[in-house]
């Protein structure tokens, strides 16, 4: 399973735009890059997933550059509320089934 | 349509005694994960169950633990003779099918005293 490395941290201000970058230098050709948001004393949430190119949704951007072994999640002005945990994943559809590995993840921090 | 549902939120559990961990997921999902978290870490896979059947419990230590996904009712991620190293946080999700995103439920905060 291909790793994946994010910053520890980051901080921003309500209203800016935030981009949020993972490597995946070793990502196989069947990976996709899957994004999940944890809130303390909460489950993981599903924001975005994508194999290349961009994609787009009510929520975030991902964009995938052509060699797939980066990928970047950009929050749109961003609120308070997206104080959270952002977690990047390469899954592996192996075998039948979503195995997802988590990393210690992004904490990201918006103050007022 | 409810989301994956745990119970219970809270689970107070003396060494030595049985944890027992229940999972409803979401109506129609037939995939369930568990995970595993420590604090200030990220989420570990423990076991991959469709319908019945384990499919991969690489992630699950080989003694004290099971998991179950009977026909009728929710999914159950057991614990015996629980160790203070056991007090985390058990996450469970779900997913339509195969390769679908995965649902969380907000977990079961585990603690052995």
């Amino acid at each position: 399973l291909a790793k994946t490395t994010q910053p520890i941290s980051m901080d921003s201000y309500e209203g800016q735009e935030v981009n949020i970058t993972c490597s995946h230098n070793n990502i196989a050709t069947n990976d996709y890059i899957t994004w999940y948001q944890q809130f303390p004393s909460q489950g993981p949430r599903f924001i975005i997933q994508g194999y290349k190119t961009k994609v787009t949704n009510e929520v975030a951007s991902l964009f995938i550059p052509a060699d797939r072994k980066s990928s970047t999640l950009s929050l749109p002005r961003v609120s308070l509320s997206d104080t959270a945990v952002y977690y990047c994943l390469v899954g592996k559809f192996s075998g039948g089934y979503n195995k997802l590995i988590f990393g210690a993840g992004t904490r990201l921090a918006v103050h007022p | 349509n409810a989301g994956v549902m745990q119970n219970p939120r809270h689970l107070v559990r003396r060494r030595g005694q049985e944890a027992r961990l229940r999972c409803s997921p979401m109506k129609g999902h037939s995939h369930v994960y568990w995970y595993r978290q420590l604090p200030e870490e990220g989420l570990k896979f423990m076991v991959y169950l469709q319908k019945e059947n384990i499919i991969d419990e690489s992630g699950m230590p080989k003694e004290r633990f099971s998991a179950e996904f009977p026909k009728e009712g929710p999914s159950i991620l057991r614990i015996q003779q629980v160790v203070r190293g056991d007090s985390a946080a058990y996450f469970c999700a779900s997913s339509q099918e195969w390769d679908s995103p995965l649902h969380f439920g907000n977990g079961t905060r585990l603690t052995v005293t």
